[in-house]
């Protein structure tokens, strides 16, 4: 597509039950990230994707929290028994390359995750 | 432990003058270093990206310099119109890594 798509923009939940995020990424970008924004703050990477694999998963908070990706193409973000210090901006990039690349990410315009 | 600093505190300017932001990082030895934009209810918008071997890089009414004896970058909006008004973030990425690591930003008005 144009530009990284994301959904829902807004999702209202209960604590205690499960959502799912989407992204779906400017095709043919190999590389796909997951960062999260809370009010005020800067940006906390959460996990990277090269293809369908996820090298690098070392910013996700707890085992409640998982991603996946398929067909080297959409990813979902699941957050099982949901927190409320869990509010906020779930961001989804891609970008044409990955380890070691020097291009610029292409932002998604988020979903602002409110846990009440 | 790792540290990339921006000021805070939003900085308030007249339109036409120049609009300089700093990004100071410790404990880091990056490869590259880019700054985004970042308007409200929006995700950021790529801008610039520079080199660790690169001193200035320019793009229309953009400058960015990078320091890696300082450890710092600073990015320079010349002739700023109220629509440059937004939240400007730089970014760091490691030799070889893999994500980028995000200062958390300097909020910029620029009044007409």
């Amino acid at each position: 597509g144009a530009g990284v798509s994301q959904s829902p923009s807004n999702k209202v939940t209960e604590k205690g039950k499960d959502v799912e995020l989407r992204c779906d990424p400017i095709s043919g970008h190999t590389a796909l990230y997951w960062y999260r924004q809370s009010l005020g703050q800067g940006l906390e990477f959460l996990i990277y994707f090269q293809g369908n694999s996820a090298p690098d998963k070392s910013g996700l908070p707890s085992d409640r929290f998982s991603a996946e990706r398929t067909g080297g193409s959409v990813s979902t973000l699941t957050i099982q028994r949901t927190q409320q210090e869990d509010s906020a901006v779930y961001l989804c990039a891609s970008s044409l390359g990955g380890q070691g690349a020097s291009y610029g990410y292409t932002f998604g315009s988020g979903t602002r995750l409110t846990v009440v | 432990s790792q540290k990339i600093e921006q000021n805070s505190e939003a900085l308030n300017i007249q339109e036409g003058k120049t609009a300089t932001l700093t990004c100071n990082y410790t404990n880091y030895s990056p490869a590259y270093l880019q700054w985004y934009r970042q308007d409200p209810g929006r995700g950021p918008v790529f801008l610039l990206l520079i080199r660790e071997n690169e001193k200035e890089k320019r793009k229309e009414r953009l400058k960015v310099t990078f320091d890696t004896t300082l450890k710092q970058s600073l990015f320079h909006i010349t002739a700023s119109q109220p629509a440059d008004s937004a939240t400007y973030l730089c970014a760091l990425i490691k030799a070889a890594g893999n994500k980028l690591t995000f200062g958390g930003g300097t909020r910029v008005l620029v009044k007409p």
